[in-house]
């Protein structure tokens, strides 16, 4: 059973344009999210987190956005540019281990 | 070198040959991982090494057997594999007190005719 998804494999935005990428979990005892970036031939990069006690959390370009009531984190680029075009990984820590959802991939078209 | 490192990137073998996987991690961090990422799959754990004693193995298969001689390497001993175990094997390190925030290698791409 997957504890971490994320419903959609893909998405596409213009340039300058706002990404959404949502991320779903079932296990209320996550304490910590994370999300990372891809590109390919390249391993997972770490790109935000966001702990269970705060609801937004912002980095530049990127905020994490977490609704524990709705067990639901979201990732917010905006403007998009096309070097963000990657796989975007979210996770959630339960103990010393991460859980990882699917993947992603997003493609920002200029 | 820096980050983490992993040898090779790609690998093709027999499901009875012997090879093992390298992973290098120049961080000055204390715990490491291997993860397995099949298609259309999650990231999925394998085993996690905290200063260089296993502390979680993941239902893994006997056919993979892990390696931690010092904190700083990693090594992913593959026997008698199937086709299914073609997928991309990932290494990352962490500091053990932020085992949030791993630091990955690029993979090695494995294939099992």
């Amino acid at each position: 059973d997957q504890q971490v998804k994320q419903n959609s494999p893909s998405l596409s935005v213009q340039e300058g344009r706002i990404s959404i990428l949502n991320c779903d979990y079932t296990n209320s005892m996550f304490d910590y999210f994370l999300w990372y970036k891809k590109y390919p031939a390249e391993g997972p990069t770490f790109l935000i987190s966001i702990s269970s006690i705060k609801d937004k959390n912002e980095d530049g370009r990127f905020t994490v956005f977490l609704n524990k009531s709705a067990k639901h984190l979201s990732l917010h680029i905006v403007p998009s540019q096309p070097g963000d075009s990657a796989v975007y990984f979210c996770a959630a820590k339960e103990g010393g281990k991460l859980i990882f959802g699917q993947g992603t991939e997003l493609s920002v078209k200029p | 070198e820096t980050g983490v490192t992993q040898t090779p990137r790609h690998l093709v073998m027999g499901m009875t040959n012997k090879k093992s996987l390298k992973c290098e991690q120049h961080l000055g961090h204390n715990a490491m991982y291997w993860y397995k990422q099949s298609a259309k799959k999650p990231l999925e754990l394998m085993f996690v090494y905290s200063l260089e004693e296993r502390v979680e193995n993941n239902s893994v298969p006997s056919r993979f057997s892990p390696e931690c001689p010092n904190s700083s390497h990693l090594f992913l001993h593959l026997h008698t594999l199937q086709p299914e175990d073609s997928a991309l094997y990932l290494c990352a390190s962490s500091s053990w007190t932020s085992a949030d925030t791993q630091y990955f290698g690029p993979g090695t791409r494995l294939t099992v005719l």
